[in-house]
């Protein structure tokens, strides 16, 4: 299957800093999602991208769509403790026998110090 | 309110014994998709159906089974053929009839083995 390589898998950061994170696959994609998975619970989207060179902002975070198409990005600004957990990046493929099927990468946790 | 509802949150099965994680959506989604999570692994997808009557592999198939005989409900049976059942479990939806939506997920079913 498709193959999402996402970064950095993991993050310690202190309260009010800014955190970026990235997510690249192996080939184009035209639809790029975020989500957070806190503890014990699914994931919760955050922001979903459709179009080449779109940013788009939720809040605090801002997530990009790659110009490659091959490629996504996410930052929060001014981060608190309830911005910890898991966040995803999935993707979905722009032609074959898989389009509208989603594809995820291995998550980057998210830890906020007081 | 509408949503995906997975019964039970907690699940253990002892060895040789086949089990059944419920999933149910009052969204109308057409897609329905079963996912399992492990620690550092992010999602992989085990069984989706597009449509009512149809369902197709994902990409760790064996050892489970599913069936689709309503819209709202789309339970997964994990078989005594799964060697390594322990993870966390993940119904998601999405309107299938546009490519490319996002997945609305539950809050899913961890299964232990006794």
């Amino acid at each position: 299957g498709q193959q999402l390589n996402q970064s950095p898998q993991s993050m310690f950061i202190q309260e009010g800093e800014d955190v970026s994170m990235n997510c690249t696959s192996s080939s184009i994609f035209n639809t790029w999602l975020w989500y957070k998975q806190d503890p014990g619970e699914g994931p919760v989207l955050l922001i979903a991208l459709y179009k080449a060179g779109e940013l788009t902002s939720n809040g605090r975070l801002t997530a990009q769509f790659g110009i490659t198409r091959k490629d996504s990005f996410l930052n929060i600004s001014a981060s608190i403790p309830s911005d910890v957990g898991i966040y995803f990046c999935a993707g979905s493929p722009d032609r074959g026998s898989t389009l509208g099927r989603l594809y995820f990468g291995r998550g980057t946790q998210l830890t906020v110090w007081p | 309110d509408g949503g995906i509802t997975q019964s039970p949150k907690y699940l253990f099965r002892k060895e040789g014994q086949n089990v059944t994680l419920s999933c149910e959506q009052n969204l109308n989604h057409d897609a329905m998709y079963w996912y399992r999570q492990d620690p550092g692994q992010g999602l992989r997808l085990i069984y989706y159906s597009q449509i009512v009557n149809d369902f197709q592999k994902g990409d760790i198939a064996e050892g489970y089974s599913v069936s689709r005989e309503k819209k709202e409900s789309f339970p997964l049976t994990v078989t005594s053929a799964q060697k390594n059942p322990t993870a966390f479990y993940l119904c998601a939806s999405s309107i299938a009839k546009r490519p490319n939506q996002p997945q609305h997920f539950g809050d899913g079913t961890r299964l232990s083995i006794l």
